[in-house]
């Protein structure tokens, strides 16, 4: 069974640039979420899809951050304009369903703003 | 507002002996628990989970305590070896959604 994917492994920008994020999670999950990871840290959710609506987008900053998934499948987060705090693993995840339990992490994308 | 909290950045045990992780938690509304190994440059892989409706679960060397009670759960590992060398994350959740992680405890054993 293959993992979850997540592109690209490494990104760097300067502040105030854009990028990008994505992710497709392991065939026939629902849930997709979101985390954000800053060094010495535990993750953060940032967003959290069931199938292609959203669930839980509380602690998403908006004025920057946007995430989509299309057709309920794979999904992108978009950073826009990026700040140097915005520097961190992106890491995506996916479950069966929302009371599954189990999360399937991707290897995670880092960011880092200069 | 951190609601599951790790309160040993590290911990260092001897080949052989036993590694006791631990978690406390804020939120009375917890009810389902996971620990999560992590290796540098990689994703959290999924270790153990346990939910509010039991105390004790076990899977190989690796055994989860919860006490409601007290919120807090540990995670213990017997005998520890070095390949379990990683940073473990304890993960609270309400009916599985939303899960909260605490800061991680990194983990070295020596061989």
């Amino acid at each position: 069974e293959a993992g979850v994917a997540q592109s690209p492994r490494y990104k760097i920008i300067e502040k105030r640039q854009s990028v990008a994020f994505w992710c497709n999670p392991i065939s026939g999950h629902a849930t997709l979420y979101w985390y954000q990871q800053i060094l010495g840290q535990g993750p953060k959710l940032l967003i959290q899809f069931q199938n292609n609506g959203v669930v839980d987008d509380s602690q998403l900053p908006k004025d920057r951050f946007s995430a989509e998934r299309l057709k309920g499948v794979d999904s992108t987060l978009k950073i826009q304009p990026a700040k140097l705090e915005d520097s961190a693993v992106y890491l995506c995840a996916s479950s069966i369903g929302t009371d599954s339990g189990e999360l399937f992490f991707g290897e995670g994308s880092r960011l880092t703003v200069l | 507002d951190q609601q599951v909290k790790q309160n040993s950045p590290s911990l260092s045990v001897q080949e052989g002996r036993i590694s006791i992780l631990n978690c406390d938690y804020t939120n009375s509304m917890f009810d389902y628990f996971l620990w999560y190994k992590k290796y540098p440059a990689e994703g959290p892989t999924f270790l153990i989970s346990i939910s509010s409706i039991k105390d004790k679960n076990e899977d190989g060397r690796f055994t989860v305590f919860l006490n409601k009670s007290a919120k807090h759960l540990s995670l213990h590992i017997v005998p520890s070896q070095p390949g379990d060398s990683a940073v473990y994350f304890c993960a609270a959740s309400v009916y599985g959604n939303q899960f909260y992680f605490g800061t991680g405890t990194s983990l070295t054993v020596i061989p």
